[in-house]
């Protein structure tokens, strides 16, 4: 599975839109991107996913660039309960070897 | 509640004793997965169940031992654990295939080995 790149940590001011940088450079063309988020303690929760097109559902919305090689997922409306570490993953959809470091939104009144 | 719930939430054993994490989903899905997650680590991938057949298991040392009865059920046997075990063991399931949609997690046991 390709390799993705994402910041360390993000913060963002609650009702504002959350932008969450990933970079996959290496992706190739049956790879999937893969969004989920971990609040402290709990197993990560699946957001969402997409192949080419930008995907929507009500929890967030994921843009892929349209050669692929990066994403951002937008929480349009990020609230104080949205704080938690973001993964980005490309995977073919069978199995995920690791999550990786992620992204640590804090959203801040 | 996700519809994954794994039971203990909780666990602290003994380096000689023997236990089970237990993991259950009524999600219909095809897949399972044992996952661990060290304090300040990422999740990282131990064992996978597709239709009730190991596929992967990531060299995972011998005292971690998963059973999949069904679909639905999954175990991961415990014995003789060292103190660097001590982690969050996350159980997860999806409906199986490329593309498929997101794992569904559970909870997670919280092991402690003294």
């Amino acid at each position: 599975d390709a390799k993705t790149t994402q910041p360390t940590s993000m913060d963002c001011a609650e009702g504002r839109a959350a932008n969450l940088p990933c970079n996959h450079s290496t992706i190739s063309g049956n790879e999937y991107v893969y969004w989920y988020r971990q609040i402290h303690s709990q197993g990560p929760q699946y957001i969402i996913h997409g192949l080419k097109n930008n995907e929507t559902n009500e929890m967030a919305s994921l843009i892929i660039t349209e050669d692929r090689k990066s994403s951002t997922l937008i929480l349009p409306h990020a609230t104080l309960r949205d704080t938690a570490v973001y993964y980005c993953i490309v995977s073919r959809g069978s199995y995920i070897p690791t999550f990786g470091r992620g992204t640590s939104l804090i959203v801040h009144p | 509640e996700t519809g994954v719930t794994q039971t203990p939430r909780h666990l602290v054993m003994g380096m000689t004793n023997k236990k089970s994490l237990k993991c259950e989903q009524h999600l219909g899905h095809n897949a399972m997965y044992w996952y661990k997650q060290s304090a300040k680590k990422p999740l990282e991938l131990m064992f996978v169940y597709s239709l009730e057949e190991r596929v992967e298991n990531n060299s995972v040392p011998s005292r971690f031992s998963p059973e999949c009865p069904n679909s639905s059920h999954l175990f991961l046997h415990l014995h003789t654990l060292q103190p660097e075990d001590s982690a969050l063991y996350l159980c997860a399931s999806s409906p199986g295939g490329q593309g498929a949609s997101g794992y569904t997690f559970g909870s997670g046991t919280r092991l402690t080995v003294v």
